[in-house]
């Protein structure tokens, strides 16, 4: 029962380097999402891949490039990190508009 | 003006009270509604679907009001267990929008 599996779990970056978030669903969604939660902001949209072969901008998207590799896998990179990236990154997926969505245990990253 | 609203809180409640949040949403095109919870540091996790109808999961129930766009938990006999944050969810089209949740602290 993996369910949506998020690698790395913790990193810590320097400015201007760059890295690549993984998720891995096995549960056969087709959409997937990729949020980041800092205090105070709630759960903001990066980017979401309603299916297979497509992506699309979500409310921050700002300093972020994605890639659903195929069905399983959508992975969220970072060219150039910066320390306003410090956050906590929600990888999520789900099968259809009507039903609930299933979570990563995330990734805390710091941008020093 | 934010498509999902909540209450921010805290609310402090005493063990054993009931509690009540409500949520707002703004599209009416929106297609199904849920309440999750998170844990400090930890991901969200579904609490229940919300229903016209109403549905009722032990202690919990959920409603939903179409025609007013707004969403409601109730949270009967609280425990200390229950303190956590609860998040309004939304699902419109390919989007999934969250409030910005309700903090919760149930008093011993």
């Amino acid at each position: 029962n993996a369910g949506v599996t998020q690698t790395p779990k913790f990193q810590v970056l320097k400015t201007g380097q760059s890295m690549t978030l993984q998720c891995a669903q096995d549960m056969n969604h087709n959409s997937m999402y990729w949020y980041r939660q800092d205090p105070g902001m709630g759960l903001r949209l990066i980017y979401y891949s309603a299916s297979e072969g497509t992506t699309d901008k979500g409310e921050v998207p700002n300093g972020y490039n994605v890639s659903r590799l195929n069905k399983r896998e959508f992975s969220l990179r970072l060219e150039s990190a910066a320390p306003s990236q410090t956050s906590v990154y929600f990888c999520a997926s789900r099968p259809s508009v009507y039903t609930e969505a299933f979570f990563g245990q995330g990734t805390r990253l710091t941008v020093v | 003006r934010k498509e999902v609203e909540q209450d921010p809180g805290p609310f402090n409640v005493p063990e054993g009270a009931t509690v009540a949040f409500n949520c707002t949403y703004s599209n009416s095109a929106s297609q199904s509604f849920f309440w999750y919870r998170q844990d400090c540091r930890k991901e969200p996790k579904l609490l229940m679907s919300v229903y016209s109808s109403g549905n009722e999961d032990g202690r919990f129930t959920a409603q939903l009001n179409r025609a007013s766009q707004y969403i409601s938990l109730l949270i009967r006999d609280s425990k200390l267990s229950d303190s956590a944050t609860y998040l309004c969810v939304v699902n419109r089209d390919d989007k999934i929008i969250f409030g910005k949740g309700t903090r919760l602290h149930i008093l011993p």
